[in-house]
């Protein structure tokens, strides 16, 4: 148990529907991240929340939407997806978003897009 | 352009022998980094951290080893066991930055 929850584990979407992922950390952390893993690609960070706030946004196109209502949830709504999107989405968080510490990993969501 | 770089994409060792992880960066202002390992179908988890005024950091079978001016660390892991069959991040920041700059990761399978 990581303390980072994520769901759903693995969703399947066509191109024009809208879906949620969704993440919840039980470990008092400030900080709270998006990152995508594709095939063959090294993890990449998509966004990042800290106490709430929106910190970076690493240039994703605006068909991911993150929502942060409190520093213990995080979403990415989706729509009008590619197949190119189809990967693993992963949801991080950490201590405090400004200090060298190790962030804990969610499980993961696989997405499909058909 | 990569500044993390797992040059092996895979590693295949013997049980009780040493697995050795190598990654490369590029960006002298990293000054932490970190090895994650991930099972399939799980997220990473964190393995061992080390910070730029080190050159070694060991925790239990694991070590890591950070040599600055190559700009290249090293895991080690003595002896190997099956269980630590899975795919290694090497994962690199700096001070001021919780941005995580990840390699692409690394198979290690441990034979029995």
């Amino acid at each position: 148990e990581t303390g980072v929850t994520q769901t759903p584990r693995h969703l399947v979407m066509g191109m024009t529907n809208k879906k949620s992922l969704k993440c919840e950390q039980h470990l008092g952390h400030n900080a709270m991240y998006w990152y995508k893993q594709s095939a063959k690609k090294p993890l990449e960070l998509m966004f990042v929340y800290s106490l709430e706030e929106r910190v970076e946004n690493n240039s994703v196109p605006s068909r991911f939407s993150p929502e942060c209502p409190n520093s213990s949830h995080l979403f990415l709504h989706l729509h009008t997806l590619q197949p190119e999107d189809s990967a693993l989405y992963l949801c991080a968080s950490s201590q405090d978003y400004r200090r060298n510490t190790e962030a804990f990993f969610g499980q993961g969501t696989r997405l499909t897009v058909v | 352009d990569q500044q993390v770089k797992q040059n092996s994409p895979s590693l295949s060792v013997q049980e009780g022998r040493i697995s050795i992880l190598n990654c490369d960066y590029t960006n002298s202002m990293f000054d932490y980094f970190l090895w994650y390992k991930k099972y399939p179908a799980e997220g990473p988890t964190f393995l061992i951290s080390i910070s730029s005024i080190k050159d070694k950091n060991e925790d239990g079978r694991f070590t890591v080893f950070l040599n600055k001016s190559a700009k290249h660390l090293s895991l080690h892991i003595v002896p190997s066991q099956p269980g630590d069959s899975a795919v290694y991040f090497c994962a690199a920041s700096f001070s001021g930055s919780e941005k995580l700059v990840f390699g692409k990761g690394m198979k290690l399978t441990v034979n029995p």
